[in-house]
């Protein structure tokens, strides 16, 4: 089935610093989401890209869908305690007759952690 | 606006006990509803999905089932827990063809 390799696993990042992370997949996806996680609650959506090429930003984020179709990346600028968390990538490939249109494949997350 | 409700938000079971886990979504009809686990650290595992009443799509063997009763409430169940179904289940709603799924507050399920 299809995968998605997310990296890096995880960040030790200072106050302020930017962040970047990335999915790939070997496969084409057509959609791909990126999700927040706080401890203890259920992932927020930040960002979707439906579009190869598009380049999305909501405030401090800014995430783009590879024109490849094959890869995806997020980055964070001037990263604020907040911030703290795990990423995931979420992707949707073309339907098949074996592929419900409905379901998302997640990447394995980025911890990531503000060192003080 | 939409909303989504899980319940109990923890709960911790023996093994061998039954499951019940309830998802419901308010403020829209006829959504694809999910069940995902994940295990601590880890990422999403899609356990059940459904595009309607009664209609549930099963993606790993295991000793959990699904049901949907109503269009916007979704059941995750067990007769026996083992100690590998503790986790973190979390249900999820989508609507038509868009391809965005929100998440619920999830339920901390711990087998003893």
């Amino acid at each position: 089935g299809q995968q998605l390799n997310q990296s890096p696993q995880s960040m030790f990042i200072q106050e302020g610093e930017d962040v970047s992370m990335n999915c790939t997949s070997s496969s084409i996806f057509n959609t791909w989401l990126w999700y927040k996680q706080d401890p203890g609650e259920g992932p927020v959506l930040l960002i979707a890209l439906y579009k190869a090429g598009e380049l999305t930003s909501n405030g401090r984020l800014t995430a783009q869908f590879g024109i490849t179709r094959k890869d995806s990346f997020l980055n964070i600028s001037a990263s604020i305690p907040s911030d703290v968390g795990i990423y995931f990538c979420a992707g949707r490939t073309l339907p098949t007759a074996n592929f419900g249109n409905e379901k998302l494949t997640f990447g394995t997350g980025t911890r990531l952690t503000i060192i003080p | 606006s939409q909303t989504i409700h899980q319940w109990p938000a923890t709960l911790v079971q023996p093994v061998g006990s039954p499951l019940s886990l309830e998802c419901t979504v308010e403020g829209t009809s006829n959504p694809n509803l999910y069940w995902y686990r994940q295990a601590a650290g880890r990422g999403l595992q899609l356990l059940f999905y459904s595009v309607g009443i009664g209609q549930i799509s099963s993606e790993v063997p295991q000793n959990l089932s699904a049901s949907r009763p109503q269009d916007r409430q979704f059941i995750l169940s067990s007769k026996k827990l083992l100690l590998s179904d503790s986790g973190f289940y979390l249900c999820a709603w989508s609507v038509g063809r868009l391809d965005t799924q929100y998440f619920g507050p999830g339920t901390r399920l711990t087998v003893l």
